[in-house]
């Protein structure tokens, strides 16, 4: 593992099924986010976490939500998926989280599309 | 009003041209700045930072402006392989901590 890596690439979903993206990254950065990109709407982050045990609610979090478990692993579970839960999402990390900047790297995405 | 706007595109030049791209924000409290690049169903990638005083990476160079509130990205001799989406991002410190603003991206292709 190089990075970040996401699974599975891709997926078509029933309305209404449960859904976990992974997410895994091996460069021991403390802080991992959640976006999703929509066509005209730009990245918006679902959920962070700046270290192992914590998780913070982004700008869109309802329908999603995460746990941090370790500090490689941040997976984003839809308890039940809707047609508007259609994205490409993108999970990402940074070194440190909280007020202190840092590049955040992002892992290639997975495209949900939710039937 | 969105809080980060850019021009969506797409800007078509030739090989060798030079390209600007404008971004302007609404939050007058941001405090950093920066440029991604993102390639066609690929993730974003860091370009570059936006410092005060305006820098320049090779063909690239950024500008800010705080008074104004906008950004640029300046790209000189533009290459087949600039061809891409531009985004802007704008960092301001909330409750939780930071928060990155996208923009939605400016998409450029480069020409022969």
């Amino acid at each position: 593992i190089a990075g970040i890596t996401q699974a599975p690439t891709s997926q078509i979903l029933a309305a209404g099924r449960r859904m976990t993206l992974r997410c895994t990254q091996d460069m021991r950065h403390n802080a991992m986010y959640w976006y999703r990109q929509d066509l005209g709407l730009g990245l918006r982050l679902i959920h962070y976490s700046n270290t192992a045990g914590t998780t913070g609610k982004g700008e869109v979090p309802d329908g999603y939500s995460v746990s941090r478990a370790n500090t490689d692993d941040f997976p984003l579970t839809l308890a039940s998926a809707v047609p508007s839960q259609t994205s490409v999402y993108f999970c990402a990390s940074s070194r440190q989280g909280g007020i202190t900047y840092n590049e955040q790297f992002f892992g290639p995405g997975t495209r949900l599309t939710v039937l | 009003r969105k809080e980060v706007e850019q021009d969506p595109g797409p800007f078509n030049v030739p090989e060798g041209a030079t390209v600007a791209f404008n971004c302007t924000y609404s939050n007058s409290a941001s405090q950093s700045f920066f440029w991604y690049r993102q390639d066609c169903r690929k993730e974003p990638k860091l370009l570059m930072s936006v410092y005060s005083s305006g820098n320049e990476d090779g063909r690239f160079t950024a500008q800010l402006n705080r008074a104004s509130q906008y950004i640029s990205l300046l790209i000189r001799d533009s290459k087949l392989s600039d061809s891409a989406t531009y985004l802007c991002v704008v960092k301001s410190v909330t409750g939780g901590g930071n928060k990155l603003t996208f923009g939605t991206g400016t998409q450029l292709k480069v020409e022969l």
